[in-house]
C-alpha cells in the first residue's frame, strides 16, 4: 500500500539531546513537509522540500535540520537548539504538478515528542 | 493578514443531522486550491475533499461537500447525516499558485452526539 510513514510514535528527548524524526513515502512524490502543531493549535511549517538535495526554511525553521538525500526519505533532527520541542510533528508528501494549486497533500501518522 | 479563518472553535452536531463548517481565506492569487482534512484524535491528518478556484462545480465526495463562494472567498464543510465517527478537528486549507506551500486555518472541533 501506497503512503507516508513516520516513526518513531512516541519519542523522548533528554536535555541538550538531538533527536532524528523519520519519515518515509512510496508515493513517488516530488515535494515533502515537516509540521509542527501543539495542543489545539493548527499547523506551522518546519521545512519543506521540493526536490532531492534541496529545501527550504519553512515559517519556525530554528533549532530544527533536515535532509533529502533521497527522494523518499526526509527526516527531521530536532536540536538542542529547539528549547520548547514538545509537539506533535507531521511530515507531508505532494506532487508538484502544474497547476500547483492543485496538489493535494498527504499525511503520516505523526510523531509525539516530549521532553524528559 | 490571516490567510485562512475558521472561527468556530467548537461545534456540536445531532447524529444524523448535517453541519457545516465555515472557512474564508485571503489570496489575490487567481489560482489556488481549497482543502478540507480530518484529524481524529489519533492524530492523523485525513485528506476530505478539495475545490480549485476555477471549479465551476461545488466539490462533492460522498456525504462531504464544498460550499464554494468565490466573491466571498469562503469554503465551507457540510457533512450531510452526520455519524459518531466524525467527531474530530477539521482543518481548511489553502494552497496558491506562485507559493510550494499549504497555509492551515486553526480548526475546529466537531462533536457529534448520539
Amino acid at each position: 500500500d501506497g503512503g507516508i510513514t513516520q516513526s518513531p510514535k512516541y519519542l523522548f528527548r533528554k536535555e541538550g539531546q538531538n533527536v532524528t524524526l523519520s519519515c518515509e513515502q512510496n508515493l513517488n512524490h516530488d515535494a515533502m513537509y515537516w509540521y509542527r502543531q501543539d495542543p489545539g493549535q493548527g499547523l506551522r511549517l518546519i521545512y519543506y522540500s521540493q526536490i532531492v538535495n534541496d529545501f527550504q526554511k519553512g515559517d519556525i525553521a530554528e533549532g530544527y535540520s533536515v535532509s533529502r538525500e533521497k527522494k523518499e526519505s526526509f527526516p527531521l533532527t530536532v536540536t538542542s537548539a529547539q528549547k520548547n520541542p514538545t509537539a506533535f510533528y507531521l511530515c507531508a508528501s505532494s506532487t508538484l504538478r502544474t497547476p500547483l494549486a492543485k496538489n493535494i497533500q498527504y499525511f503520516g501518522a505523526g510523531t509525539r515528542l516530549s521532553v524528559l | 493578514a490571516q490567510k485562512i479563518t475558521q472561527t468556530q472553535p467548537g461545534m456540536f452536531v445531532q447524529e444524523k443531522e448535517a453541519v457545516t463548517l465555515d472557512c474564508t481565506y485571503d489570496t489575490s492569487d487567481p489560482s489556488y486550491g481549497l482543502f478540507w482534512y480530518k484529524q481524529p484524535s489519533s492524530g492523523e491528518m485525513i485528506f476530505l475533499i478539495y475545490q480549485g478556484s476555477y471549479d465551476q462545480q461545488n466539490a462533492t465526495e460522498g456525504r462531504y461537500s464544498l460550499n464554494f463562494q468565490k466573491a466571498r472567498k469562503s469554503a465551507n464543510l457540510v457533512i450531510s447525516a452526520s455519524q459518531l465517527g466524525d467527531s474530530a478537528m477539521y482543518f481548511c486549507a489553502m494552497r496558491e499558485e506562485d507559493f510550494n506551500k499549504f497555509y492551515f486555518g486553526s480548526g475546529t472541533k466537531l462533536n457529534v452526539k448520539p
